[in-house]
This record gives C-alpha cells, sequence and structure tokens, in this order.
C-alpha cells in the first residue's frame, strides 16, 4: 500500500526566501507529525496534528515555522525568510493513533544558500 | 530538558558480534517505547517496540530489554550484520496520556565492521 509520500525531495533556496513543503500521510492516519533532522543531529519534533485538535506547536523553532493540515489529509510546512541554520531533511510522519508507531516518508533535504 | 536520552552518539561493533545499544528516559509516564532504524537519505522504520508490562520482547536478531526501575532500555542485536548499520533512535511515548505524541532520543549511530 501507499506510504508516507513527501515533496519535493530536494529543495535549494535563497536565504529570505520561503519554502513550502508537503506531506502526503497514510490514508485514514489521524495523526501527523513533522521533524527535522539537522546535520549530526537526531530527530527534532516540530508539530503533530491530531484529528481536529489543536495542533501541537511546542517543537517550532521559530515564528517563521508555521504549517498546516487541511482537511485532516495533506500537510503543509511552510518556513518564512529562510535562513541557513534551517538547512535539514524535514520529515513528515503518519500513525494511527498518537502514540502507536509512526511511518515516515523519506523527508525533504532543504538546502538554504 | 531531554526525556529520552541515547548518550552514545556512535558504536562500533565487529560483524557476527553482539551489537547493544542504550536508552535512558525521565518520564515516568512513559509506557509504551520503540526503536527505529535509519540509513542514509531514508526517513526512519520501526523496528521493535515493548509496552511496560513486559521487560523483553523479541523479534529475530532483535531483542529489546526494558528495566522500568531504571528507566533503561537496550536494544540486543546478534549476530551484528553488515546491513545493521544504520542510526538508531529510541522513542517513549504513553498510553495513559493518549494525546502524547512520541518522543525521539537524538539516535545512535552503529558500524559493523567487517
Amino acid at each position: 500500500g501507499a506510504g508516507v509520500s513527501q515533496s519535493p525531495s530536494n529543495k535549494v533556496t535563497e536565504k529570505g526566501k520561503d519554502v513550502e513543503l508537503r506531506c502526503d500521510p497514510i490514508s485514514g492516519h489521524t495523526a501527523l507529525y513533522w521533524y527535522r533532522q539537522s546535520l549530526g543531529q537526531g530527530l527534532e519534533f516540530l508539530i503533530y496534528f491530531q484529528g481536529n485538535s489543536a495542533p501541537d506547536k511546542s517543537g517550532l523553532p521559530s515564528d517563521r515555522f508555521s504549517a498546516e493540515r487541511t482537511g485532516g489529509s495533506v500537510s503543509t510546512l511552510t518556513i518564512q525568510r529562510t535562513q541557513q541554520e534551517d538547512s535539514a531533511v524535514y520529515l513528515c510522519a503518519s500513525s494511527s493513533i498518537v502514540g502507536n508507531e509512526q511511518f515516515f516518508g523519506p523527508g525533504t533535504r532543504l538546502t538554504v544558500l | 530538558d531531554q526525556q529520552v536520552k541515547q548518550n552514545s552518539p556512535s558504536l562500533s561493533v565487529q560483524e557476527g558480534r553482539i551489537s547493544i545499544l542504550n536508552c535512558d528516559y525521565t518520564n515516568s509516564m512513559f509506557d509504551y517505547f520503540l526503536w527505529y532504524k535509519k540509513y542514509p537519505a531514508e526517513g526512519p522504520t520501526f523496528l521493535i517496540s515493548i509496552s511496560s508490562i513486559k521487560d523483553k520482547n523479541e523479534d529475530g536478531r532483535f531483542t529489546v530489554f526494558l528495566n522500568k526501575s531504571a528507566k533503561h532500555l537496550s536494544l540486543h542485536i546478534v549476530p551484528s550484520q553488515p546491513g545493521d548499520s544504520a542510526v538508531y533512535f529510541c522513542a517513549a511515548s504513553s498510553y495513559i496520556n493518549r494525546d502524547d505524541k512520541i518522543i525521539f532520543g537524538k539516535g545512535t549511530r552503529l558500524h559493523i565492521l567487517p
């Protein structure tokens, strides 16, 4: 069956530009998570959505980061005015229930020049 | 404050020997623990899990041990194979608090030496 997909797989942008990263979770999964992995770092939690509840934004590093989940399915992570320290692999995951095993997408590698 | 800690950033093990990856947690509400494996340029994949009602769970070459009193778990891989070289993430969650997300450690990079 189809897993979690993310697009684009790679994104190179200039400092100061806005970027949008997309995640398509597994159909029927109510929980969706965004993480990032910087060079040499572990998985850094950013935000998660559970059904129609207000998202947990506690991991977003600054107000330049935001995310939406439309119709309880596709999610978009937006980074405004990108900085070089935003360069990382951004991973999306979904699970059938919060706290259950998460299925990860392949990630989007973001490079800010 | 890190709730899930993997204190060894890397580990090298000879092929055929046992690999032991350790993980400590601080939140006593955690009652479900998972290990994920990640290859370069891929997303993490689920490997094995254990709930707090058990102290051991085995799946082929992989065994996870849980010591609740010490708030410690470990992943044993035996025998280690070259394909086991990857980053391993320990993760924890709380089933009691259904709204709690999974918390990941920073990972341990395992190198299997020929």
